[in-house]
């Protein structure tokens, strides 16, 4: 089955440290979003990619780095930078401007 | 610069009867999509509709339908016949469509819906 898949779904990480999360699509689509949410809040862009090799700074792009070294790949970093990272990390990709994001199930990190 | 605005941080609505989740948006580009999410508490996003700025009539999807008024920029979501499974967090999105370009896509801060029995 074809879909977009996050890993991991639960993730604690101590102050200071750097974490990765994964986001692996098997649509064949060009675009990649990566999105933050904090409770009862909507979803803001961090970071988007629109072709392997180039990405773009979101709104919110402070504190995060991606790499889209792969079509199929877009991971997002949590540097130490990031002064408040526990939140809901939400990937998504489309095919092209007039599709709808596919979205992968999340993951809620937790600076501990 | 691209801006979408849900003006209703909340909504109640009897099960069986109609409600309308407001979205404005903001863009200068004539090229744009418009897309409602949903989001129950388990997190996941569920696409529901989906409008584009040429069409000229309202996308429907089953008891979705979308109020389409461009000269307003409003896109707001009309769900008809509520039922209690559709308690949840209600996002409107838009991604501009420029051929070529980087196209975000954003989110306006969604709208909590709730339908009592």
């Amino acid at each position: 089955d074809g879909g977009i898949t996050q890993s991991p779904k639960y993730l604690f990480r101590k102050e200071g440290q750097n974490v990765t999360l994964s986001c692996e699509q098997n649509l064949n689509h060009d675009a990649m979003y990566w999105y933050r949410q904090d409770p009862g809040q909507g979803l803001r862009l961090i970071y988007y990619s629109q072709i392997v090799n180039d990405f773009q700074k979101g709104d919110i792009a402070e504190g995060y780095s991606v790499s889209r070294e792969k079509k199929e790949s877009f991971p997002l970093t949590v540097t130490s930078a990031q002064k408040n990272p526990t939140a809901f990390y939400l990937c998504a990709s489309s095919e092209g401007a007039g599709t709808e994001a596919f979205f992968g199930q999340g993951t809620r990190l937790t600076v501990v | 610069a691209q801006k979408i605005t849900q003006t209703q941080p909340g909504m109640f609505v009897q099960e069986k009867e109609a409600v309308t989740l407001d979205c404005t948006y903001d863009t200068s580009d004539q090229s744009y999509g418009l897309f409602w999410y949903k989001q129950p508490s388990s997190g996941e996003m569920i696409f529901l509709i989906y409008q584009g700025s040429y069409d000229e009539q309202n996308a429907t999807e089953g008891r979705y339908s979308l109020n389409f008024q461009k000269a307003r920029k409003s896109a707001n979501l009309v769900i008809s016949a509520s039922q209690l499974g559709d308690s949840a967090m209600y996002f409107c999105a838009m991604r501009e469509g420029r051929p070529g370009g980087y196209n975000k896509l954003i989110f306006g801060a969604g709208t909590r819906l709730a339908v009592h029995p």
